[in-house]
C-alpha cells in the first residue's frame, strides 16, 4: 500500500497569511499514461470530507484560487493564500493511484 | 446537484450485522463506480471498499475482506454494505463516496457504526 505522510499535523494560522501543508507519498503517484493521482480534501468541523484539488493541482469548480497544489512524484503541497475564518478544518490528502487508496493522517488547521 | 445520504448505521454488539445503504441522486448512478470509506472516532480516513458500475467487480480493505459484502441496485440508485461479524474496530463514521478517476469526488454526511 501507498504510504501518505503529511505535515504539520496541525498548524494556527493569522488570517491573512499563507498555509502551507506537506505530503509525501512513500512510491511515486504517476501512473502509466502520465496522471498523477494525488488529491486534497477540506473536512470543516462536523461535516464530511469535501475535494479541493484532484490531480496534484488541478482545483475543483467552485474552489477558491487561494488554494493551490503543486509537486510531483512523491512530493505535494498545499498552498492556502490569504487565509481565511471559514477555511479552518482538517486538511487530507489521498493517494488514487491505486486500490487501496490511502489517505495522510489529516492536518488541523486553526485560525 | 449530486447527493449521497448514507443510512443504516446504528449501535451492534461484537458479533453482529449491519446493512448500511447510500442513496445516490443528482447525477447517472448507473454509469458511477462507487466506494465506502471509514473514519474511526478523531482518526483520518480509511478506504473501505469499491464497486464498479455495474457491480461485477469489487473490491476490499484486508481489514473487512471476507466479513464486508458491497452491493448495489441500479434501479433504486442504491449502494450497501452488508457488514457481518463486527468487531469493536470496525466502530467508525462510514462513508459513501461516488468515484471519478484516481479520487472520490462526492462524499456522503455518513453514518456512524458503534460496535460495543
Amino acid at each position: 500500500d501507498v504510504v501518505m505522510t503529511q505535515t504539520p499535523l496541525s498548524l494556527s494560522v493569522t488570517p491573512g497569511q499563507t498555509a502551507s501543508i506537506s505530503c509525501k507519498s512513500s512510491q511515486s503517484l504517476l501512473n502509466s499514461v502520465g496522471n498523477t493521482y494525488l488529491s486534497w480534501f477540506v473536512q470543516k468541523p462536523g461535516q464530511s470530507p469535501q475535494l479541493l484539488i484532484h490531480e496534484v493541482s488541478r482545483r475543483v469548480s467552485g474552489v477558491p484560487d487561494r488554494f493551490s497544489g503543486s509537486g510531483s512524484g512523491t512530493d505535494f503541497t498545499l498552498k492556502i493564500s490569504r487565509v481565511e475564518a471559514e477555511d479552518v478544518g482538517v486538511y487530507h490528502c489521498m493517494s488514487g493511484l491505486t486500490l487501496p487508496w490511502t489517505f495522510g493522517q489529516g492536518t488541523k488547521v486553526e485560525i | 446537484e449530486v447527493y449521497l445520504v448514507e443510512s443504516g448505521g446504528g449501535l451492534v454488539q461484537p458479533g453482529g450485522s449491519l446493512r448500511l445503504s447510500c442513496a445516490a441522486s443528482g447525477f447517472t448512478f448507473s454509469t458511477s463506480w462507487m466506494h465506502w470509506v471509514r473514519q474511526h472516532p478523531g482518526k483520518g480516513l480509511v478506504w473501505v471498499s469499491r464497486i464498479s458500475d455495474d457491480g461485477a467487480t469489487t473490491n476490499y480493505a484486508d481489514s473487512v475482506e471476507g466479513r464486508f459484502t458491497i452491493s448495489r441496485d441500479n434501479g433504486r440508485n442504491t449502494v450497501y454494505l452488508q457488514m457481518n461479524s463486527l468487531r469493536a474496530d470496525d466502530t467508525a463514521v462510514y462513508f459513501c463516496v461516488r468515484d471519478r478517476p484516481g479520487t472520490g469526488d462526492y462524499w456522503g454526511q455518513g453514518t456512524l457504526v458503534t460496535v460495543s
